[in-house]
């Protein structure tokens, strides 16, 4: 049982340049997030999805884009990659905000540095 | 506006010096409370849900309790491998994170 899987682990973007991160959780969870975690700032959420075919916006939505075209798989891409991207980039999953044993499930994140 | 305060922002402990970390939180509509610990590179591993005041939770070393404002984690006799960051995170119509407390268990 492989939880929450993240690719690439890590990642060099020059400005300008576009990539996707992509998730995928076994878990058969409904709702899927998009955080970035920088020092001093915490765990900013940047996008998310409730199910398959849905996606809102979080905190920090502006430059970035998701999808989710199945239920077990959420990507999250850079269409034109800035140095204030630089982060990491961590997914997780969940059976939904509230409910009752339904903590976040994280992967190990994707260290992203844009030069 | 909801938000989510971690103290100390760092923690140096000797092996078997017993501390808390604090989460004080002011969030609207509160559902519940997580705490997790990260390590280096690692993304965050679940510990605790509390859901109601007064309510604890435990696992090896570690204690969780929750009031109307805020939680604690205590850590009881820590060990080295105790050493990561925890976070909380509190439950209102989204996860609000703190930004976690370094400890270190110093052997």
């Amino acid at each position: 049982n492989a939880g929450v899987t993240q690719t690439p682990k890590f990642r060099v973007l020059k400005t300008g340049q576009s990539m996707t991160l992509l998730c995928a959780q076994d878990m058969n969870h409904e709702y899927m997030y998009w955080y970035r975690q920088d020092p001093g700032m915490g765990l900013r959420l940047i996008h998310y999805s409730v199910g398959e075919g849905t996606t809102a916006k979080g905190e920090v939505p502006d430059g970035y884009n998701v999808s989710r075209l199945k239920k077990q798989n959420f990507l999250l891409g850079l269409e034109s990659a800035a140095p204030s991207q630089t982060s990491v980039y961590f997914c997780a999953s969940s059976l939904g905000i509230g409910r009752i044993n339904s903590p976040l499930h994280f992967g190990n994140g994707t260290r992203l540095t844009v030069t | 506006e909801d938000q989510v305060t971690q103290s100390p922002e760092a923690l140096r402990l000797q092996e078997g010096e017993s501390s808390s970390l604090n989460c004080s939180y002011t969030v609207s509509g509160l559902r519940g409370l997580f705490w997790y610990r990260q390590d280096p590179g690692k993304g965050p591993e679940f510990l605790f849900t509390l859901y109601s005041a007064g309510e604890e939770k435990e696992k090896e070393r570690l204690k969780a309790t929750l009031t109307k404002k805020e939680s604690f984690l205590h850590i009881t006799a820590p060990k080295p491998e105790d050493s990561a960051t925890y976070l909380c995170a509190a439950i209102g119509n989204q996860f609000y994170f703190g930004t976690g407390t370094s400890l270190t268990v110093i052997p």
